[in-house]
């Protein structure tokens, strides 16, 4: 079975500041890990993903994910924060045993991420 | 480029009674998908559609019926509605069902009391 756990309800970082949300997961075989963001009244919004190779995964509006094996980890970064980036970040993954492909995938709670000006 | 839409944005329901939630894009994906987003629960997967012409019942599928009504359509219909059904729905769609980068719908806001 495939889970996926985002330890923290909300994150606060001053605009300017670095900010990290994290993900944690557990698979059975391979993990396929990506994140969503979700704009207040709006759907999600695809970020980034890793599927293979480098740890470090660059995405949208400046975001990059860090993949960590032995941590069972892909927590989201960014180096410096901006207002606009308040929202809820979804973590999401599927198990390469699973097969299928976004019908296989399991989405975690959410972080609000608020950035303070 | 409207992307996926959905309709309506909110609705209120009484206990019992039936409705339909539509969805369409425009983006010649060939997959689509029903979730409902729950407050700290993350987003589940109700039903989708791998392809025009099938369905297949995801994580949460008991209480709902969907129907692909062409490649761009995909509706999600609530026969007898319950207040356990009061959630957001989003519709989203993919290029292909082994394609995870999802895009969505503005969300439904649906009431049942």
């Amino acid at each position: 079975a495939q889970s996926v756990a985002q330890p923290e309800d909300q994150v606060n970082v001053a605009e300017g500041n670095p900010l990290t949300v994290k993900c944690t997961y557990s698979v059975s075989g391979n993990p396929y890990l990506f994140w969503y963001v979700q704009y207040p009244n709006r759907g999600l919004q695809f970020l980034l993903k890793y599927i293979t190779g480098d740890n470090l995964v660059k995405g949208s509006y400046g975001f990059e994910a860090e993949f960590n094996k032995s941590q069972t980890s892909f927590h989201l970064k960014k180096p410096s924060a901006l207002v606009s980036d308040s929202a809820l970040y979804f973590c999401a993954v599927r198990d390469s045993y699973s097969g299928g492909g976004a019908d296989g995938l399991t989405f975690g709670k959410g972080t609000h991420l608020i950035i303070q000006p | 480029n409207a992307g996926v839409t959905q309709t309506p944005k909110f609705q209120v329901l009484k206990t019992g009674q039936s409705m339909t939630l539509q969805c369409a894009q425009d983006m010649n994906h060939n997959s689509m998908y029903w979730y409902r987003q729950d407050p700290g629960m993350g987003l589940r997967l109700i039903y989708y559609s791998a392809s025009e012409g099938t369905t297949d019942k995801g994580e949460v599928p008991n209480g709902y019926n969907v129907s692909r009504l062409n490649k761009r359509e995909f509706s999600l219909r609530l026969e007898s509605a319950a207040p356990s059904q009061t959630s957001v729905y989003f519709c989203a769609s993919s290029v292909m069902s082994t394609n995870e980068k999802l895009f969505f719908g503005s969300g439904t806001q649906l009431s049942v009391l």
